[in-house]
């Protein structure tokens, strides 16, 4: 069965502070992995997926299959990044069902 | 262009009753996808529907059912209501148009948030 860790339920930083955000997976294959967040009274949307390979708003998130990991990463945290970050993962012809972390709110404090 | 809406926003029922959510995608989009939002569960996945047919199914009980309509809007539809059915529930519009089996970008609605009493 697939699965979506996300060890953290709260992330406290200072402003400019360096930010990782931990997900760990558990697949039988090759999964498609994204990050979601979810700012104060806004809906849920993608920030970034892991075949894109992009940097949304400075963070980045690298594919790790040998520890089967997605961590999530800003170099230096503003206070605008604080919400709530789900790690989620599709499976292989699973097309859009995602299997979703139980998510991190981050905290950036000025 | 308007985004995905979900009718009502906000749900109070007692068990044992049936309740109807609604689900408008973006114009254009036919993939509607469902979930459920619990504090406990976290984000659950309940259906997704394209052209007007199941296309994937979570690991819910058959009282959770769906449909989706020519025009692409959708309904979900909970038969006797349990307490543990309060939640947050999700509908996600998509193109729908991606290689078979491939993740096509998710636009999510605000929600309708359930209660049962």
């Amino acid at each position: 069965a697939q699965r979506v860790t996300q060890p953290e339920k709260l992330l406290s930083v200072f402003k400019g502070a360096p930010v990782e955000l931990k997900c760990n997976y558990s697949y039988s294959g090759s999964p498609e992995l994204f990050w979601y967040v979810q700012y104060s009274r806004q809906r849920l949307q993608l920030l970034l997926r892991h075949i894109s390979r992009e940097s949304i708003k400075g963070f980045t998130a690298d594919l790790n299959k040998g520890e089967t990991s997605f961590h999530l990463k800003k170099p230096f945290a503003q206070e605008e990044d604080s919400a709530m970050y789900y790690c989620a993962l599709s499976g292989l012809g699973a097309g859009n069902m995602l299997t979703f972390g139980g998510g991190t709110r981050l905290m950036v404090k000025p | 262009k308007a985004g995905v809406t979900q009718t009502p926003r906000y749900l109070i029922k007692t068990r044992g009753q049936q309740v109807t959510l609604s689900c408008s995608p973006i114009s254009g989009h036919r993939s509607v996808s469902w979930y459920q939002q619990t504090p406990g569960q976290g984000l659950q996945f309940l259906f997704e529907y394209f052209s007007e047919t199941q296309r994937n199914k979570g690991n819910f009980p058959g009282r959770f059912s769906g449909r989706q309509f020519s025009n692409s809007r959708s309904e979900m539809n909970v038969s006797t209501l349990e307490l543990g059915d309060s939640a947050l529930y999700l509908c996600a519009s998509s193109l729908g148009y991606g290689t078979s089996g491939s993740y096509d970008e998710q636009f999510f609605g605000p929600g309708t948030r359930l209660t049962v009493l």
